[in-house]
């Protein structure tokens, strides 16, 4: 298994506090991703970042910002939280941007909303 | 609206027997398809994909139709295992066009394989 740790794995906030899900990597892969996971949705990517201080928004950026600091952490942060950003969120990683090279999907976040 | 379908949110199939999942998708441009497996509390795990260039792809007992005529695959699994229970999802992308490519998840599809 890829060595891809997601903290926390569960939490509970209420309405308009910030939020910082946490995406850890020993693999030492260029590519991270952030996506979540909704009922009737699928898997919609948020975010993704190609390199150490390079991101780029994915297609439900709308309310999340992101951070790379190391290459073995990428950060998701919800500014100020909102009941419709309750979802299962994961982190994911490949060594490249090609759809060919396999992604990676670490354990997942339970985020809920109040 | 969305360009990867799984019109099926759950099937169920006898141990042994032959598991069939389906997917649709709607962009002619899409040329390289996914099927991902995710058990409860886990993250998605790829299991095998195929090339628009090709219309099977076999590893195992997992077995993955191309049909481009009518923008569908099909995912056999054969036979079926009771660990083979899990939401599978179906997913393409968009070839080589430089920088990021863009994959495009379908719902999901619960697959119960009864002993």
């Amino acid at each position: 298994d890829a060595g891809i740790t997601q903290s926390p794995r569960h939490k509970v906030t209420e309405t308009g506090t910030p939020v910082t899900l946490r995406c850890h990597q020993t693999e030492n892969h260029r590519y991270m991703y952030w996506y979540r996971q909704d009922p009737g949705h699928g898997l919609r990517l948020i975010h993704y970042s190609y390199g150490v201080k390079d991101t780029d928004k994915g297609e439900v950026s709308d309310g999340y910002s992101v951070s790379r600091s190391k290459t073995e952490d990428f950060l998701l942060t919800l500014e100020s939280a909102t009941s419709s950003q309750t979802s299962v969120y994961f982190c994911a990683i490949s060594t490249s941007a090609r759809s060919t090279d396999t992604q990676y999907f670490g354990p997942g976040t339970r985020l809920t909303v109040l | 609206d969305q360009q990867v379908k799984q019109n099926s949110p759950s099937l169920s199939v006898q141990e042994g027997r032959i598991s069939i999942l389906n997917c649709d998708y709607t962009n002619s441009m899409f040329d390289y398809f996914l099927w991902y497996k995710k058990y409860p509390a886990e993250g998605p795990t790829f299991l095998i994909s195929i090339s628009s260039i090709k219309d099977k792809n076999e590893d195992g007992r997992f077995t993955v139709f191309l049909n481009k005529s009518a923008k569908h695959l099909s995912l056999h699994i054969v036979p079926s295992q009771p660990g083979d229970s899990a939401v599978y999802f179906c997913a393409a992308s968009i070839g080589d066009s430089g920088g990021y490519q863009k994959v495009t998840f379908g719902i999901g599809t619960k697959l119960q394989v009864i002993p």
